[in-house]
């Protein structure tokens, strides 16, 4: 049972636009959520998180959005670089450290010149 | 800067090998984790490990065990090496605390393992 999902496998999108990519989850004990980005034969490196008491973080170009009603967050970038290409995780986390995160299976997006 | 190395980039092992790879972190992270990544798949987690000596199963154990004698290094080994473990494996760290920061997990470079 995937408890964070990722609906869209892929997203393309012109340069200077705006890129969205979703994120659903089940767990509502869910408490911090993740944005990893990962380019091909590199590991991820973390993006950008937010924690469960608030709705929204910003990042320079990135923000995430959270909404705990529906269980759905979004990634948000402004304006989108061709530099963004690439596989984008989420990820969620229901306790500390040492509690693995669960992940999604990622989105990637392509930014187009 | 947190480092986690690993010990090969790439990695060709015939199938029936017993392979071994090693995960090294520098930020004394008390946590460990190894990941599996495939196309369409994502990120599963195959291990990870709270404290030295201490292990947990994760999402598809089958097939791996890992060790961790210190802190700072968490071993994955594939005992009998099979064609569906060809994969891009990921090691992963993060630290304990009360700060959210502890839930960020760290990630090596990967290890590209080809089994033939």
């Amino acid at each position: 049972d995937q408890q964070v999902k990722q609906n869209s496998p892929s997203l393309s999108v012109q340069e200077g636009r705006i890129s969205i990519l979703n994120c659903d989850y089940t767990n509502s004990m869910f408490d911090y959520f993740l944005w990893y980005k990962k380019y091909p034969a590199e590991g991820p490196t973390f993006l950008i998180s937010i924690s469960s008491i608030k709705d929204k973080n910003e990042d320079g170009r990135f923000t995430v959005f959270l909404n705990k009603s529906a269980k759905h967050l979004s990634l948000h970038i402004v304006p989108s670089q061709p530099g963004d290409s690439a596989v984008y995780f989420c990820a969620a986390s229901r306790g500390a450290g040492n509690t693995p995160l669960v992940f999604g299976k990622g989105t990637r997006l392509s930014v187009i010149a | 800067d947190v480092k986690v190395t690993q010990s090969s980039r790439y990695l060709v092992k015939r199938t029936g090998e017993k392979v071994f790879l090693e995960c090294v972190q520098d930020m004394d992270h008390e946590n460990m984790f190894w990941y599996r990544q495939d196309p369409g798949l994502g990120l599963r987690l195959i291990y990870f490990s709270y404290d030295v000596k201490m292990k947990e199963k994760g999402d598809i154990p089958e097939g791996y065990s890992v060790s961790r004698e210190k802190k700072e290094r968490f071993s994955l080994i594939l005992e009998s090496a099979s064609t569906n473990q060809t994969s891009m494996y990921l090691c992963a760290s993060s630290s304990d605390g009360d700060s959210h920061r502890g839930y960020e997990q760290y990630f090596g470079p990967g290890t590209r393992l080809t089994v033939t």
